[in-house]
């Protein structure tokens, strides 16, 4: 089975700009969950989406925000790029079956804001 | 206090001993617990998950919980030169929510 993808791997943008990242997931899975990860801060949930509902949110500004398309692939996108947005994003995809809730990680999106 | 605690570490071993990562989480609603392995650079892997009190081995790795504790850990037997990694704690909230440890770093040496 692939794994998680995302896209793209590397991104440079600037301040003010806004971005899209996109991840697909396991095939089968239909939970996709975003994740920010900083040296400072270290793993931060994002968001959640199920069957294209928004299951769950961190506490991060409106300026991020995602959606799930029918087949499940999920976009994420923040607004207004600030520099502290500079991070490793990750998306985890999960079947959320059985009452086993295992979430694998794509390779990530470098975002380096300048 | 934070959800998930972890000691940064580094933790150091030499090669072949047993490495012994613990967590302390604060949710005593949290029913899911999962420890990853994250190389530098690269994204977290999921190498074990536990759901109910005790033991639970896979090869080289045992997780243990105590849910009256609120502690979980992680043991890697015979350790080789290949684990040293960052390894991370993640627990399912009662909120639903997979929150994460910081992090504690493992170096083993050979």
């Amino acid at each position: 089975k692939a794994g998680v993808t995302q896209t793209p791997r590397y991104l440079i943008k600037t301040r003010g700009q806004q971005v899209t990242l996109s991840c697909s997931p396991i095939s089968g899975h239909r939970s996709v969950s975003w994740y920010q990860q900083t040296p400072g801060q270290g793993l931060q949930f994002l968001f959640e989406y199920f069957s294209e509902t928004q299951r769950n949110k961190g506490n991060f500004p409106g300026r991020f925000s995602g959606r799930q398309f029918s087949n499940s692939r999920s976009e994420m996108n923040v607004s207004t790029l600030e520099l502290g947005d500079s991070a490793l994003y990750l998306c985890a995809s999960s079947s959320r079956t059985g009452g086993f809730d295992e979430q694998y990680f794509g390779p990530g999106t470098r975002l380096t804001v300048t | 206090q934070k959800e998930v605690e972890q000691n940064s570490g580094p933790l150091s071993v030499p090669e072949g001993a047993i490495a012994s990562l613990n967590c302390t989480y604060s949710d005593r609603g949290s029913q899911s617990f999962f420890w990853y392995r994250q190389y530098s650079g690269k994204s977290p892997e999921l190498i074990m998950s536990i759901y109910s009190n005790g033991d639970k081995e896979d090869g080289r790795f045992t997780a243990q919980l105590n849910k009256a504790s609120q502690y979980v850990s992680l043991l890697i037997r015979d350790s080789q030169p290949s684990d040293s990694a960052t390894y991370l704690c993640a627990v399912k909230t009662g909120f639903q929510k997979l929150v994460f440890g910081t992090g504690t770093r493992l170096l083993v040496s050979p």
